[in-house]
């Protein structure tokens, strides 16, 4: 079954306490995103990736790393989580090819709470 | 920097009639818009989008509509149903250097049976 896979599903954590979401997906797509969900504000891109070994910031990229080793994982790493980090999370890949950008999949989310 | 403001925020309809949502986009270099549901609990799914080279896309009772010019798309929903009622989000794709996808802040319609 085609799909993007997050992990944990949910987290509370520490302020400080370093943590990494981890994100994969089986479509060998070349674009991987995350993004935070906050009531009023909509979905807000945190990093991106259009292929291994070439990551971008989005709008929101403070506090937060990533990495692209592989086509298929994304992790996002919080090296010193904030209360103000406590959101929803998604991971999303869709395919970029020469026709341009497609339709991005997202993974379940990751509800991630930081005392 | 970029955004996308989508209007209204809320809406409510009774079963049966139409809603639309609209939304604009600030970057000119924009091409790609596509538009989410989102369901309590549950992630966003696609729904429909539409590419710059195209003015209007149907599927079924959902339609989206886009003027280039002024830099504006909105969705359509005939024969609201019950289970219409969500999130919706559009979003804008530039990949005129900036390779990012900017989300509206949302619309929470309700429709009435």
């Amino acid at each position: 079954e085609a799909q993007v896979t997050q992990n944990p599903r949910y987290l509370i954590t520490v302020t400080g306490k370093k943590l990494t979401v981890t994100c994969s997906q089986n479509m060998n797509h070349e674009y991987m995103s995350w993004y935070r969900q906050d009531p009023g504000l909509g979905l807000r891109q945190i990093y991106y990736s259009m292929n291994v070994e070439v990551t971008d910031k989005g709008d929101v990229p403070e506090g937060y790393k990533v990495s692209r080793k592989e086509k298929r994982n994304f992790p996002l790493i919080l090296e010193s989580p904030s209360p103000n980090q406590t959101s929803l999370y998604f991971c999303a890949s869709s395919l970029h090819d020469s026709g341009g950008y497609n339709e991005q999949f997202f993974g379940p989310g990751t509800r991630l709470t930081v005392l | 920097g970029e955004n996308v403001e989508q209007h209204p925020s809320t809406l409510s309809v009774q079963e049966g009639d139409s809603a639309v949502i609209k939304c604009t986009y600030s970057d000119s270099a924009s091409n790609y818009f596509p538009w989410y549901k989102q369901e309590l609990g549950k992630r966003p799914q696609l729904i429909i989008d539409i590419r710059s080279n195209v003015g209007e896309k149907k599927d079924q009772r959902i339609a989206v509509t886009l003027n280039k010019t002024a830099k504006h798309f909105s969705l359509h929903i005939t024969e609201t149903q019950p289970e219409d009622s969500a999130v919706y989000f559009c979003a804008a794709f530039s990949s005129g250097g900036y390779n990012k996808l900017i989300f509206g802040a949302g619309t929470r319609l309700a429709v009435h049976p």
